[in-house]
């Protein structure tokens, strides 16, 4: 069964720390996984995007890192504003339908503290 | 940011009542999506579309259909709300051909029906 799997399911941390999210998959077979970010209340926005050959891409402040043989990828929050505090969604998509589905992990709540 | 539109963007409603859900995109994407979001919940599909006159069920029961007459507009009709519907309802869309399908999200609606 394809899952996503997102742990902490939330955190909370001080402003100008860093923090880092797991996500595990089973999602095969594996097209590219993607983080998005969802403020309370609207909708999810793309941050990062890897294919099967990349292991790491970044977006700002924002790192993301991709282990296809273990099937695990993070990402990697550095210097945390108040504006992080949202939901972050591990999107998995496969390549053996031409819709590209897409399967959501429950999402990390991030809360930033000031 | 993505030009894709939502409207209401929060509705009340009293059971027994038809509503529409109203999904707009200027991008030109031929693949529009519709999915149901419970808070901390992950999101899931309900209907997707290939392009005008396509509309297919997603991976989650729903009560409620869809129309594609025009690539730009995606409406999601319920003939009879019932509080089970209550529930935030997200619009997306995907260019075709799209490297690693790439989906843009509306701002959403949250449904109440009380």
């Amino acid at each position: 069964k394809n899952q996503v799997e997102q742990s902490p399911q939330s955190l909370i941390i001080l402003e100008g720390k860093n923090c880092t999210l797991q996500c595990n998959y089973t999602v095969s077979p594996f097209s590219n996984l993607r983080w998005y970010k969802q403020d309370t209340g609207r909708g999810p926005v793309s941050l990062t995007i890897m294919t099967f050959s990349e292991n790491t891409k970044s977006n700002g402040r924002y790192t993301a890192t991709l282990d296809a043989d273990t099937k695990q990828s993070s990402l990697h929050i550095t210097a945390s504003q108040l504006s992080d505090s949202a939901s972050y969604i591990c999107v998995v998509s496969d390549r053996g339908s031409t819709l590209g589905r897409l399967y959501f992990g429950r999402g990390t709540q991030l809360t930033v503290w000031p | 940011e993505a030009d894709i539109y939502q409207t209401p963007r929060y509705l009340v409603i009293g059971t027994g009542k038809k509503i529409t859900l109203e999904c707009s995109q200027t991008m030109g994407h031929d693949k529009m999506y519709w999915y149901q979001q419970d808070p901390g919940m992950e999101l899931h599909l309900i209907h997707y579309s290939y392009g005008v006159n396509s509309t297919e069920k997603g991976d989650l029961s729903s009560e409620s259909t869809v129309s594609r007459i025009r690539t730009e507009h995606f409406p999601l009709t319920l003939e009879s709300a019932r509080p089970s519907h209550t529930s935030q309802y997200l619009c997306a869309s995907s260019a075709q051909g799209a490297r690693d399908y790439e989906q843009y999200f509306g701002p959403g609606t949250r449904l109440t029906v009380t």
